[in-house]
């Protein structure tokens, strides 16, 4: 089955500077990739998602690249505020008949004023 | 508009006992997908409904856990003989079809003692 391993654990950045989360899978059928943003309490807000058909995302500060050959896929978050420090949760789901998400482990950011 | 709710937020129960927790997707949503999160990981896949048939429970740990969706609409999902092992947050998500975007509820946070 698919395997999703997520990169850094933790990361903190300077208020204003870029961060950068890292996902790799393992099953070449897999098409869609969400990112998810997760607060304290609360159940896990569909940020940003990509297709298997395309590259490269953005939503203003927000970005996702896929490399399909590599399989590995990112988020990309620009002029970083104290307001995205939350933990983030890639996934990737199959082809048809397998509708489920498997997550990466989790990237809590701390974005420091 | 309304999204995913789920009741009860918190529920604290002793080892052996049945639990039933509510999920109440967005309406109009066919699918809906129950996930198991574990302190510090990432959302684990349990079981997939569309419509009123469950289409996918290969995440079931095992026969102690059992969902249903009579009418296509709210899912309950059912745990016997509680173990303490049990114990994480439980997420209910829905989508408009099976290729949709997922979105989550609150969850509902169990503890076994």
């Amino acid at each position: 089955g698919e395997n999703v391993e997520q990169h850094p654990s933790t990361l903190s950045v300077q208020e204003g500077d870029s961060a950068v989360i890292k996902c790799t899978y393992s099953d070449s059928a897999s098409n869609y990739f969400p990112w998810y943003k997760q607060e304290l309490g609360k159940g896990p807000q569909l940020i940003i998602d990509i297709r298997s058909n395309v590259g490269e995302k953005k939503d203003q500060r927000i970005a996702v690249t896929l490399n399909k050959t590599a399989k590995h896929f990112s988020l990309h978050i620009t002029e970083t505020q104290p307001e995205d420090s939350a933990v983030y949760f890639c996934a990737a789901r199959t082809g048809e008949g397998a509708q489920k998400l498997v997550f990466g482990q989790g990237t809590r950011l701390t974005i420091n004023p | 508009g309304a999204g995913v709710s789920q009741t009860p937020s918190n529920k604290v129960t002793e080892k052996g006992k049945y639990v039933e927790l509510r999920c109440d997707p967005i309406s109009g949503h066919t699918a809906l997908y129950w996930y198991r999160q574990s302190l510090g990981q990432g959302p684990e896949f349990l079981i997939y409904f569309q419509g009123t048939g469950a289409a996918d429970d290969s995440g079931l740990p095992n026969d102690r856990f059992f969902a249903v969706r009579p009418e296509g609409s709210v899912s309950t999902l059912k745990i016997q003989r509680t173990e303490r092992g049990d114990s994480a947050v439980y997420l209910c998500a829905s989508s408009l079809n099976r290729a949709g975007e997922q979105f989550f509820g609150p969850g509902t946070r169990l503890t076994v003692l």
